[in-house]
């Protein structure tokens, strides 16, 4: 089976722009949840989702929405890019209680 | 407030030498806890967890982390150091049924 995937694997826009990550979690999860990780910084959550519902929100701006798909993929969608969202955003396939399987995550670099 | 605390941005072993990674953590209840190892340019690969049970547990690619109540610790240990095991690694705890709070995460460089 193949593991968490996310797309595209690297990203440059510059400021103001809209953005849009994908990932698709290990086959028969329900649930992905999104992460930023800056540059020498641990990962920080930022959403959940469980069957296309939001179960979990971080410390983030309205700018960062999400959805989840029927087919339990998602989308991570941030809006009027600054520069500080430039970060590696790592999608993970949680269980309950069970280590969490990441995808290599998707490098956005804001010029 | 609940939070993870990796005290040492960087460690340096020789190889062959034994390795520590610290981790203390603050949670309320019962903590459910993980190492992580990231590569460069890569996502976080699962080492092993401490849910409940023994406090030693010993996870992949030889590493073991110790558990303990009363210092709030879960340091990850290796008895000999490889070159390859050089990268970054995470403590992170789990607050929910999904949401994992991180620690900062320690550089560790293995020297020939």
């Amino acid at each position: 089976d193949a593991g968490v995937t996310q797309s595209p694997t690297h990203l440059i826009k510059t400021r103001g722009q809209h953005v849009t990550l994908r990932c698709s979690p290990i086959s028969g999860h329900k649930s992905v949840s999104w992460y930023q990780q800056v540059l020498g910084q641990g990962p920080q959550f930022i959403f959940q989702y469980y069957e296309k519902e939001e179960r979990g929100r971080g410390n983030f701006p309205d700018r960062f929405s999400a959805r989840q798909f029927p087919n339990y993929s998602s989308e991570l969608n941030v809006n009027a890019l600054l520069l500080g969202d430039s970060a590696l955003y790592l999608c993970a396939s949680p269980q309950r209680y069970q280590p969490q399987h990441f995808g290599d995550g998707t490098r956005l670099s804001i010029l | 407030a609940q939070s993870v605390a990796q005290p040492e941005d960087q460690v340096n072993v020789a190889e062959g030498n034994p390795l520590t990674v610290k981790c203390t953590y603050s949670v309320s209840g019962n903590p459910y806890l993980f190492w992580y190892v990231q590569y460069p340019n890569r996502g976080l690969q699962f080492l092993l967890k401490y849910i409940t049970g023994d406090n030693l547990v010993k996870g992949s690619y030889g590493f073991e982390a110790e558990f303990n109540k009363s210092q709030t610790s879960f340091h990850l240990k290796k008895p000999s150091a490889l070159v390859s095991d050089s990268a970054l690694y995470f403590c992170a705890v789990m607050i929910s049924n999904y949401q994992l709070i991180w620690g900062a995460g320690t550089k560790l460089i293995i020297k020939p």
